[in-house]
């Protein structure tokens, strides 16, 4: 089945550690994206990827890093420097940047700092 | 700059009531316009979406949303609400600017309405 896997499911984490959360597609998408979410927030976009080994930062990429290496791959890192990671965090992807098409999304990663 | 409201955190209705989740916009180009539902500590879900044509669409599980152009609203209903239907809900806007930028086909998401469905 096609679709977006993302992991773990649930992180803890003490603070002044690096975390990296995976997220893989088999959709064959060109654009991926990274998005936080906090209760009554919404989502807010912090990195997006439309092409291997290019990405632009989102609304709240301070403390965040990610990398584009491959198609299918879009890991996003949770530095020590992002002052309040405990969040949601969700990986989508879309055919395109642009276009018509709705985003999927995976999952979750669910990031504890304690 | 491109913005999406849902004025109500939270709707409360009956099962077997109709439903209606508020979605407003302001854009500075032609709108394409998403629903998306999440359920506790899962991914969103793609509801519906409107890109142009028929301003009523319908999408998964019995939804629906009216898309309006004059109001800039794009509310989701349902005819009959289910208990199985009490979600998270997110509209979604994305613009497409004349010409090329940073922010081509970027998704602008609400703030999401908490849907519960008393029994």
């Amino acid at each position: 089945d096609g679709g977006i896997t993302q992991s773990p499911k649930y992180l803890f984490r003490k603070e002044g550690q690096n975390v990296t959360l995976s997220c893989e597609q088999n959709l064959n998408h060109d654009a991926m994206y990274w998005y936080r979410q906090d209760p009554g927030q919404g989502l807010r976009l912090i990195y997006y990827s439309q092409i291997v080994n290019d990405f632009q930062k989102g609304d709240i990429a301070e403390g965040y890093s990610v990398s584009r290496e491959k198609k299918e791959s879009f890991p996003l890192t949770v530095t020590s420097a992002q002052k309040n990671p405990t969040a949601f965090y969700l990986c989508a992807s879309s055919p395109a940047l642009g276009g018509t098409g709705e985003l999927f999304f995976g999952e979750g990663s669910r990031l504890t700092v304690l | 700059a491109q913005s999406v409201a849902q004025p109500e955190d939270q709707v409360n209705v009956a099962e077997g009531n109709p439903l209606t989740v508020k979605c407003t916009y302001s854009v500075s180009g032609n709108p394409y316009l998403f629903w998306y539902v999440q359920y506790p500590n899962r991914g969103l879900q793609f509801l519906l979406k409107y890109i142009t044509g028929d301003n009523l669409v319908k999408g998964s599980y019995g939804f629906e949303a009216e898309f309006n152009k004059s109001q800039t609203s794009f509310h989701l209903k349902k005819p009959s609400a289910l208990v199985s239907d009490s979600a998270l809900y997110f509209c979604a806007v994305r613009v497409i600017p004349p010409g090329r930028g940073s922010t081509l086909g970027r998704l602008y998401f609400g703030r999401g309405t908490q849907l519960t469905v008393w029994p």
